[in-house]
């Protein structure tokens, strides 16, 4: 595809349940991120994958969230037994390498989370 | 740690005139800057970034290490600039962007 896709659009569901959103990245991009943009907070990092391999999950706010990346291509960020405050646009970025100076990150459209 | 701070949420400026967006970072080493920009109903795109001192769609933003600002401006807004634009951080070891609150832009006719 010609950029980042994200699906689904938009998923609604109920306290408690889990939820996974999918990420497919430019065709040759290594580097992909996942970040959450809630309503007056901003873009917040959620984690880092470099191929198969994230070396950065710090942003990852508690162990109900987790991320894989398989074949350096798509990836899928769980949430397990989601919470109200989970309620978010989740968005995908990949770069070619990392976020170098010369190196663009490319973001999907994101995927609005709403728990209700 | 690296901070990015946007402090104003809302700008409003009539068209014709300047545009500022502040932006203010903390960082101890040589950081990377750029500014994204969302406008309504599309992705979050690559505006432009320090190193390059490039103008896109009339906009520049020089980085000011003794105040550690990236201020973007433009003199003279146009409507279709209305959009959220964010300012973000990075640096060659991180390998992932800091982003600020983000600043909502309208222009009005």
């Amino acid at each position: 595809g010609a950029g980042v896709s994200q699906s689904p659009s938009n998923k609604v569901t109920e306290k408690g349940k889990d939820v996974e959103l999918r990420c497919d990245p430019i065709s040759g991009h290594t580097a992909l991120y996942w970040y959450r943009q809630s309503l007056g907070q901003g873009l917040e990092f959620l984690i880092y994958f470099q191929g198969n391999s994230a070396p950065d999950k710090s942003g990852l706010p508690s162990d109900r969230f987790s991320a894989e990346r398989t074949g350096g291509s798509v990836s899928t960020l769980t949430i397990q037994r989601t919470q109200q405050e989970d309620s978010a646009v989740y968005l995908c970025a990949s770069s070619l390498k990392g976020t170098g100076v010369y190196t663009e990150a490319f973001f999907g459209q994101g995927t609005r989370l709403t728990v209700v | 740690a690296q901070r990015v701070t946007q402090p104003e949420k809302l700008l409003s400026v009539f068209k014709g005139a300047p545009v500022e967006l502040k932006c203010n970072y903390s960082y101890s080493g040589s950081p990377e800057l750029f500014w994204y920009v969302q406008y309504s109903r599309q992705r979050l795109q690559l505006l432009l970034r320090h190193i390059s001192r490039e103008s896109i769609k009339g906009f520049t933003a020089d980085l000011n290490k003794g105040e550690t600002s990236f201020h973007l401006k433009k003199p003279f807004a146009q409507e279709e600039d209305s959009a959220m634009y964010y300012c973000a951080l990075s640096h060659q070891g991180a390998q992932k962007l800091v982003f600020g609150q983000g600043t909502r832009l309208t222009i009005n006719p």
